[in-house]
């Protein structure tokens, strides 16, 4: 069974940093994109970037370029989205999400979610 | 950058009722169109990829067509699970972009 499995929920504050992780099993994860999507609250969703863990090639949506980073440890199937210095306006839920299988960009499985909370 | 505009953005029906959901986009995506499903407090779940590909598990009530730059997401007849928020997709370019949802709700 494919899973995607976010970590937990964060309480930080401006400046500090962050990387959350999405950890994929029950496929090959070298064989597929792993998109990230931010949700404001009451919101829509907007693609942050995607990165394809067989070979770490990285694609980041103009709106998140220098804003955010993206990565991946493929030995533990894991993929990282991470602030160096986060802001009230990071405040949001984050999904990862895995490309389908047979090549394009649409996302089939996704995890239940990470809520980050930036807040003095 | 690609945008999508969805049309309406509320839409009030009725179990059993036909929803009728658009989708445009500012230049043309081929048929590189795909549509998401959100309820509260979950994850989107994929519908529909390329316009009319229906994704594992998806109920026959939902179709989608349309090509270039205008397309369409109907369900046939609502059951009460359905009344989520609907958002179509576009892969053609980067970055990936989103429309800004329509909710279907229960009237």
């Amino acid at each position: 069974e494919v899973q995607l499995v976010q970590s937990g929920a964060e309480l930080k504050k401006p400046g500090e940093s962050l990387k959350i992780s999405c950890k994929g099993s029950g496929y090959t994860f070298t064989r597929h994109w792993i998109g990230w999507v931010r949700q404001m609250p009451g919101k829509g969703l907007e693609w942050m970037g995607i990165i394809y863990p067989g070979d770490s090639d990285t694609r980041y949506s103009p709106s998140f370029q220098g804003q955010v980073t993206i990565s991946v440890d493929k030995s533990i199937t894991t993929a990282y989205l991470h602030w160096s210095s986060l802001k009230a306006s990071d405040t949001a839920m984050y999904y990862c999400a895995r490309q389908v299988s047979g090549g394009g960009y649409d996302f089939d499985y996704w995890g239940q979610g990470t809520l980050v909370t930036v807040s003095s | 950058e690609i945008v999508l505009t969805q049309s309406p953005a509320t839409l009030s029906l009725s179990p059993g009722e036909r929803a009728t959901l658009s989708c445009r986009a500012s230049q043309s995506v081929s048929s590189y169109l795909a549509w998401y499903q959100q309820k509260p407090g979950q994850a989107p779940r994929l519908l529909i990829y390329d316009t009319s590909n229906r994704a594992t598990g998806i109920p026959a009530r939902f179709s989608g067509s349309g090509s270039g730059t205008d397309f369409t997401l109907t369900i046939s007849s609502l059951e009460p699970e359905d009344f989520a928020v609907y958002y179509c997709q576009q892969r053609i370019n980067w970055p990936l972009t989103f429309g800004q949802g329509t909710r279907l709700e229960i009237k």
